[in-house]
């Protein structure tokens, strides 16, 4: 079975502080994505990345930076956290071998930032 | 992106039959019809997907209308383990045969199994 681990399951950070959250596949996968999910708007896709050091920018990329430097991690980057990023955040991976393979996420990162 | 639209809420009880329908009227000849849940405090979980033929696997069944602007995700007898969000995706590929599987969730049916 396919694994997909985000570090932490609860992370609690205060506001203007750097954050990364982190993500690792382990089935080889090309695409990585990272989503965030709130009540109401339901996943909405921040970045993601078919290669590594390729990264796209998804639907609400403000605010966040990423970073691919292994096939198997990606990581998420809050430059300077802000309360209005508290969310839950999930990582995602899928292969480009397949044609419309599917994804694979973790289990989420409850992000509160104060 | 093509929108699909699915209940709210529906319920059901273990055992029994339980099908969720989804609306996409909107639906283009290359977009796949995907189905993912989520259950509670877990990331969602891929189901099943098809193009234009009813497909089986071993967690469910797709029905998809004959002129695609509907289909309907089966569980043939629900379980506890079965409630959860489930989300109904129109998912495009591309000229060149492959996606790199950004998926646009919508809210989803909250589906709830009664003992």
């Amino acid at each position: 079975d396919v694994k997909v681990t985000q570090s932490s399951r609860y992370l609690v950070k205060r506001t203007g502080e750097k954050v990364f959250l982190e993500c690792v596949q382990d089935m080889d996968h090309e695409n990585m994505f990272w989503y965030r999910q709130d009540p109401g708007l339901g996943l909405r896709l921040i970045y993601f990345s078919y290669d590594v050091k390729m990264k796209e920018k998804g639907d609400i990329p403000e605010g966040y930076s990423v970073s691919r430097e292994k096939k198997e991690r990606f990581s998420l980057i809050l430059e300077s956290a802000s309360t209005n990023q508290t969310s839950m955040y999930l990582c995602a991976s899928s292969t480009l071998l397949l044609r419309v393979a599917p994804l694979h996420f973790g289990n989420g990162t409850r992000l509160t930032v104060t | 992106d093509a929108k699909t639209t699915q209940p709210n809420s529906m319920e059901s009880n273990e055992e029994e039959p339980v099908h969720l329908p989804c609306n996409h009227s909107t639906i283009s000849g290359t977009d796949y019809i995907h189905w993912y849940r989520q259950l509670p405090s877990q990331g969602p979980e891929y189901v099943i997907h098809g193009l234009t033929s009813n497909v089986n696997n071993r967690m469910a069944s797709l029905a998809i209308a004959e002129d695609r602007k509907s289909s309907t995700l089966i569980l043939h007898r629900a379980t506890l383990r079965d409630a959860a969000v489930y989300y109904c995706i129109l998912r495009e590929v591309n000229a060149g045969g492959t996606s790199y599987g950004k998926l646009t969730f919508g809210q989803g049916t909250i589906l709830t199994v009664h003992p």
